[in-house]
């Protein structure tokens, strides 16, 4: 089985874009969630979406969007890009809840200049 | 905001020595589980081990929580150089989210 998949890989963008980051869980996995992991620290968490509503948000600004669709895959939009965007994008599926063993895509490592 | 804090924040050790970090938390919960990363990427999970476990192992690894001291430590036993990574606690938040600490840098020497 193919395990949590992320598109794409690497980005720069430049500051006052927007950009769109893709993931696809694991199948019959219907939790997404996502983290912002800057060089040097922990994962912080962004957004959870179950059954394609949003359950769960980090503070973040309303810059970031996110959505999950009926095939439980999901995106997660940045609007007006700063320069401190610029990290590591973790997509995590789970089947349920974020108390249950998560499981990590590679990640999309966006820089912004 | 970060719940974890991991200790020490780097580790650098000879292959076949024993390495262990340690992890504190601040709210109570319900389960707490350690994932590695290997060069800025993907996590992948260790372990989980729940409130109410005191010690768990899997293969070379052996975790240990202390729910009084809100702490949790990660044994790793004859260290290989394949283990160079960083190691992080994160423990759940509600049925949302996983709070992660800032992490140790594990490097294993040949």
């Amino acid at each position: 089985d193919a395990g949590v998949t992320q598109s794409p890989t690497h980005l720069i963008k430049t500051r006052g874009q927007h950009v769109t980051l893709r993931c696809s869980p694991i199948s019959g996995h219907k939790s997404v969630s996502w983290y912002q992991q800057v060089l040097g620290q922990g994962p912080q968490f962004i957004f959870q979406y179950y059954e394609k509503e949003e359950r769960g948000r980090g503070n973040f600004p309303d810059r970031f969007s996110a959505r999950q669709f009926p095939n439980y895959s999901s995106e997660l939009n940045v609007n007006a890009l700063l320069l401190g965007d610029s990290a590591l994008y973790l997509c995590a599926s789970s089947f349920a809840a974020a108390y249950n063993e998560q499981f990590f895509g590679p990640g999309t490592r966006l820089t912004v200049l | 905001s970060q719940q974890g804090e991991e200790d020490p924040q780097a580790l650098s050790i000879q292959e076949g020595e024993n390495a262990t970090m340690n992890c504190s938390y601040k709210t109570s919960i319900n389960n707490l589980q350690w994932y590695r990363q290997n060069s800025g990427r993907g996590l992948v999970h260790l372990i989980l081990i729940r409130s109410n476990e005191r010690e768990k192992h899997s293969g070379r690894l052996r975790v240990t929580l202390d729910t009084s001291k809100k702490s949790s430590s990660l044994l790793i036993t004859a260290s290989r150089a394949a283990d160079t990574a960083s190691y992080f606690c994160a423990t759940p938040q509600g049925a949302q989210k996983l709070v992660f600490g800032q992490g140790t840098r594990l490097t294993i020497n040949p």
